[in-house]
């Protein structure tokens, strides 16, 4: 399975754009970058999956460089609700359809 | 919210009794998870399933067994609980879709178990 690197926590102000960088460096052709959160000890959150091109949804966008080894989250407008443990994930190719969480990124929205 | 519930959501027990989770879904998606996550820690995923009677093991899966015989139900068993197994449960489902890897998965709200 292609591994993850994150790092452990960021700090961001209330309104302003947050970036969450992610390397998977391992990544394989078929494999997607997915992006989930935690708020607290609830079940994750899905935000936003893409395979090799940028993809936007109502939560946030997904840039992927253009050789896929790494991917930047973008929450447009951070609020304090967004205060989360934010996920970046491989998955497909030859792990299937399974989900291998790392350690995450520890983002504190400060207002 | 994807259909997802998880029974029950918060579970006391004692050393050596047999406890079982379930996991109901309403969605028909095939493939569904059962991932725990102790304090401080991501979620690691102990057993999934990719179709009714089919099942196969995560990286967590000493001490689990599951059970899939309808599409709706995945059950996770403790024969046998520990307190190395107390922790918060999650279930997870995801539909197939047109690559492997490409369709979302849904998360239910966790069930934490304690082994006392």
């Amino acid at each position: 399975d292609a591994k993850t690197t994150q790092p452990p926590s960021m700090d961001c102000a209330e309104g302003r754009a947050a970036n969450l960088p992610c390397n998977h460096s391992t990544i394989s052709g078929n494999e997607y970058v997915y992006w989930y959160r935690q708020i607290h000890s609830q079940g994750p959150q899905y935000i936003i999956h893409g395979l090799k091109n940028n993809e936007t949804n109502e939560m946030a966008s997904l840039i992927i460089t253009e050789d896929r080894k790494s991917s930047t989250l973008i929450l447009p407008h951070a609020t304090l609700r967004d205060t989360a443990v934010y996920y970046c994930i491989v998955r497909g190719g030859a792990a299937g359809n399974k989900l291998t969480f790392g350690g995450g990124t520890r983002v504190l929205v400060k207002p | 919210d994807a259909g997802i519930t998880q029974s029950p959501r918060h579970k006391v027990t004692e050393t050596g009794t047999p406890v079982t989770l379930r996991c109901h879904q309403t969605e028909n998606h095939r493939y569904m998870y059962w991932y725990r996550q102790d304090p401080g820690h991501g979620l690691r995923l102990i057993h999934y399933s990719y179709g009714v009677k089919d099942t196969d093991k995560g990286e967590v899966s000493d001490g689990y067994s599951v059970s899939r015989s309808k599409t709706e139900d995945f059950l996770l068993t403790l024969e046998s609980a520990t307190s190395s197994q107390t922790s918060v449960y999650f279930c997870a489902i995801s539909a197939t879709g047109g690559n492997v890897g490409n369709t979302e998965a849904f998360f239910g709200q966790g069930t934490r178990l304690t082994v006392v």
